[in-house]
């Protein structure tokens, strides 16, 4: 069955520390895509990628990294340097053709302690 | 500057009755509408699209609509059950740039 996993699904971090939230597809699709949900934010895009070993800035990309060595992978490294990194934090990826959008994952829930 | 507006937090219908969520959006360079179904703690699930060249499309209990003079697009879901309660969000595409902006998401709750 095709998807999207994200791993893990929890994840307490101290403050301070760098974490880095894992994003598998196996759908074959060129792009990939980090957002973050915060309470009466909707979803903000943090960074994509439309083809491997390249990726773009979204709209609230300090504080994190991101690296696109394979196609079906997409981490995205929360660092200390993100000031409030405590978020939903869901991978997504598409293929050409927008009549479908995103296929999204399950999200990771980061909270830091 | 928010390219995509959802102006209701939350709406409240009963079951049976007809739900109305609205999107309002500035870009009229957007190519593609989607709508989005989230429940708490999971992914967006894809509910229903319509292209810039259509102004209405239909899938079952779903229907959006697309008024592009306006910049407005309405999702109606037609008759609301219980298991329709959700967060949906609203967003739109550029077809080149690959990137979806979202709304900030209507709470919606079907009363049984």
């Amino acid at each position: 069955d095709g998807g999207i996993t994200q791993s893990p699904k929890y994840l307490f971090r101290k403050e301070g520390q760098n974490v880095t939230l894992s994003c598998e597809q196996n759908l074959n699709h060129d792009a990939m895509y980090w957002y973050r949900q915060d309470p009466g934010q909707g979803l903000r895009l943090i960074y994509y990628s439309q083809i491997v070993n390249d990726f773009q800035k979204g709209d609230i990309a300090e504080g994190y990294s991101v690296s696109r060595e394979k196609k079906e992978s997409f981490p995205l490294t929360v660092t200390s340097a993100q000031k409030n990194p405590t978020a939903f934090y869901l991978c997504a990826s598409s293929a050409t053709g927008w009549e479908f959008g995103y296929t999204f994952g399950s999200g990771t829930r980061l909270t830091v302690v | 500057d928010q390219q995509v507006k959802q102006n209701s937090p939350s709406l409240s219908v009963q079951e049976g009755r007809i739900s109305i969520l609205n999107c309002d959006y500035t870009n009229s360079m957007f190519d593609y509408f989607l709508w989005y179904k989230k429940y708490p703690a999971e992914g967006p699930t894809f509910l229903i699209s319509i292209s810039s060249i259509k102004d209405k499309n239909e899938d079952g209990r779903f229907t959006v609509f697309l008024n592009k003079s306006a910049k407005h697009l309405s999702l109606h879901i037609v008759p609301s059950q219980p298991g329709d309660s959700a967060v949906y969000f609203c967003a739109a595409i550029e077809g080149s740039n690959y990137k979806l902006t979202f709304g900030k998401g209507t709470l919606l709750t079907v009363n049984p």
